[in-house]
């Protein structure tokens, strides 16, 4: 059972437009949501996260979108650069001091020069 | 300042054999979590570890072990090897108890690629 989806195996953009990244969750407990970027050979780092009392972050060409009523988000890189291209992965907590992330399968994002 | 790192980068091992994976928590973090990411699929939790105890476990069989030493640096301990344990381990290290966050960012190592043959 996958509490965190994200649909897209793949996405391809030209350089300069907006990638828009999306990922469903099904656990109405999840109080925190988060955005890693993983490249080959490299652990996922941290890009940008929301809190479920939010619907909206934002952290430079970076933004995050939460619409808990439809348990959905979003990420949107604006402009997007080839530097961008990688896997995202959409991760959430559940609320209760838990650590424990539970991530999607991914994203894989091309940024076309 | 020196990242999450883990040793070995890779790993080959036969079905049955045991392994032992090692991890050294970004400095001044005391809590390290261990994910297992098979192709294709998001990383997983396995556990983790603070102040020496499991503090929390995944959905994962009691062959999956692990240990925290005195300086915070772990280890993950996988016995009787299965071809499905065949994936890339990955530790990541926070701070558990840090006032004014609402939550404790994770940072991963780039992990260990474990084949199984």
């Amino acid at each position: 059972d996958q509490q965190v989806k994200q649909n897209s195996p793949s996405l391809s953009v030209q350089e300069g437009r907006i990638s828009i990244l999306n990922c469903d969750y099904t656990n109405s407990m999840f109080d925190y949501f988060l955005w890693y970027k993983k490249y080959p050979a490299e652990g996922p780092t941290f890009l940008i996260s929301i809190s479920s009392i939010k619907d909206k972050n934002e952290d430079g060409r970076f933004t995050v979108f939460l619409n808990k009523s439809a348990k959905h988000l979003s990420l949107h890189i604006v402009p997007s650069q080839p530097g961008d291209s990688a896997v995202y992965f959409c991760a959430a907590r559940a609320q209760g001091g838990s650590e424990k992330l539970v991530f999607g399968k991914g994203t894989k994002l091309t940024v076309n020069p | 300042d020196a990242g999450v790192t883990q040793s070995p980068t890779h790993l080959i091992k036969t079905r049955g054999q045991q392994v032992t994976l090692r991890c050294s928590p970004k400095s001044g973090h005391d809590t390290v979590s261990w994910y297992q990411q098979a192709l294709g699929q998001g990383p997983q939790f396995i556990f983790q570890y603070y102040e020496e105890e499991e503090r929390q476990r995944g959905n994962f069989p009691d062959r999956f072990s692990g240990h925290q030493f005195p300086n915070y640096s772990s280890e993950l301990n996988v016995n009787a090897l299965l071809l499905g344990d065949s994936a890339l381990y990955l530790c990541a290290s926070s701070l558990l108890f840090r006032t004014g966050k609402p939550y404790n960012e994770q940072f991963f190592g780039p992990g260990t690629r474990l084949t199984v043959l």
